[in-house]
């Protein structure tokens, strides 16, 4: 059975650094992209981009460009999602996740359970 | 403002049939056949509905189906259940490794 699994709920100040992650397993013979979606509380899904794991290939939606980083570790199937100095508007529910099909292009059907991020002084 | 655009409600009484909209441009939906549906419970994570306009994954009931006309997706509900009672997010590919999302909408059983 496919499935991601995300890190523990994250509380910061503003300005800090954060990195969390998404471990992914059950991939056994099809290659796999792992995306990253924002919720501000109250609000929409947000496509923040996506990562193949095999060679840390990266798409991000225009709107995250320059505010995070996605990034890769193959050996241990994670992905990472990262900010060098966080700001109180981060604060929301990021969820992870991948895909069973061929490409990602067809849809995710599989989700992590959310890492809550909250951002306050 | 999401790059799709659905109706913010949608409503129907128990046993009725509902559909939900999902409006894009012949840049997204109206070229590529990648249309996909989200459901998604308060304080749950999304769950696939619909993937490439009108296929169910194994597991949705076959009361969720989706269809297309022009620039249009639409998400019809039949049978409608208090289960059904969620937020529905649609989401297109729309070439150069891009998605777009709606901004979802809120399914109310009556």
């Amino acid at each position: 059975e496919v499935q991601v699994v995300q890190s523990g709920a994250e509380v910061r100040q503003p300005g800090e650094s954060l990195k969390i992650s998404c471990k992914a397993s059950g991939h056994r013979y099809t290659p796999y992209w792992i995306a990253w979606f924002r919720q501000m509380p109250g609000k929409g899904l947000e496509w923040m981009g996506i990562i193949y794991p095999g060679d840390s290939d990266t798409k991000y939606s225009p709107s995250f460009q320059g505010q995070v980083t996605m990034s890769a570790d193959r050996s241990t199937s994670t992905a990472y999602l990262q900010w060098t100095s966080l700001k109180a508007s981060d604060t929301a529910v990021y969820y992870c996740a991948s895909h069973t099909f061929y490409d990602y292009i067809s849809g995710f059907d599989v989700w992590g359970q959310g890492t809550l991020v909250t951002v306050s002084s | 403002q999401s790059a799709l655009t659905q109706p913010p409600s949608a409503s129907g009484s128990p046993g009725q049939s509902v559909t939900i909209s999902c409006t894009g441009s012949n840049s997204d939906v109206g070229y590529y056949m990648y249309v996909s549906w989200y459901q998604q419970h308060p304080g749950k994570a999304p769950k696939l509905m619909i993937y490439e306009v009108t296929k169910r994954p194994s597991g949705v009931p076959d009361r969720f189906s989706g269809s297309r006309s022009g620039n249009t997706a639409s998400l019809t509900v039949s049978g409608l259940q208090a289960e059904d009672e969620a937020e529905y997010y649609c989401s297109s590919f729309a070439g150069s490794s891009k998605l777009l999302f709606g901004g979802g909408t809120k399914l109310t059983v009556l």
